[in-house]
């Protein structure tokens, strides 16, 4: 069975600190697929990143960088210098090759303080 | 830019009633789902399409039906709305193609059954 778990349900920091946002999953196949994606307070998830289970390499994209380590079943995000827009949910989800259907974590709630 | 469109932000409907939420994308997906989000258990699947007059059941299809008449419209329906129905309902879109392809998400509408 596939799953996602997201253990931290709220995160707050200052503006400005560095934050990582934990996702652990679990599936038995060799080829998956990982995403984040970001729901702010409009509502609407806006997606940040896909990974294949192939590709191990970190991924930067300005303040936000991803580590995905396969040996520990983890996709990490962090957000380096955080900025109060930056408060929302973030979703961790996995999907199977060939498969329409993500599977979502619980989501972790963060609050970024000025 | 896609735009997926649900038909309310906010809905109050009573025990027993017939409940359409409507979702519409202007980017010609294919695939098309539905999902609600509740507190601590992240985003569930209910229903997803792939074709005109097609459809799947997700993971919790019980007391929901679709409707999918045209490409770019996703109805979502709760044949008698029980309390247990109170959530967010999220709508997402997407291309076909493979798993190379990311879910674009509606800003959701939160029903309230009383």
């Amino acid at each position: 069975a596939q799953k996602v778990t997201q253990a931290q349900t709220e995160i707050s920091v200052v503006e400005k600190e560095d934050v990582t946002l934990d996702c652990v999953y679990e599936t038995r196949d060799t080829t998956y697929y990982l995403f984040w994606y970001k729901q702010p307070p409009s509502g609407e998830l806006v997606f940040l990143i896909r990974r294949n289970s192939f590709d191990e390499q970190n991924e930067i994209s300005g303040r936000y960088s991803w580590n995905f380590q396969k040996s520990t079943s983890s996709f990490n995000f962090t957000i380096t210098a955080s900025q109060v827009v930056d408060s929302a949910v973030y979703f961790c989800a996995l999907t199977r090759d060939s498969s329409y259907k993500l599977i979502f974590g619980s989501g972790t709630r963060l609050l970024v303080r000025p | 830019d896609v735009k997926v469109t649900q038909s309310s932000r906010y809905l109050v409907k009573r025990t027993g009633e017939k409940v359409f939420l409507e979702c519409v994308q202007d980017m010609d997906h294919e695939n098309m789902f539905w999902y609600r989000q509740d507190p601590g258990l992240g985003l569930r699947l209910i229903y997803f399409s792939y074709d005109v007059k097609m459809k799947e059941k997700g993971d919790i299809p019980e007391g929901y039906s679709v409707s999918r008449e045209k490409k770019e419209r996703f109805s979502l329906i709760l044949e008698s709305a029980s309390t247990n129905q109170t959530s967010m309902y999220l709508c997402a879109s997407s291309f076909l193609s493979g798993v190379l392809y990311e879910q674009y998400f509606g800003p959701g509408t939160r029903l309230t059954v009383t």
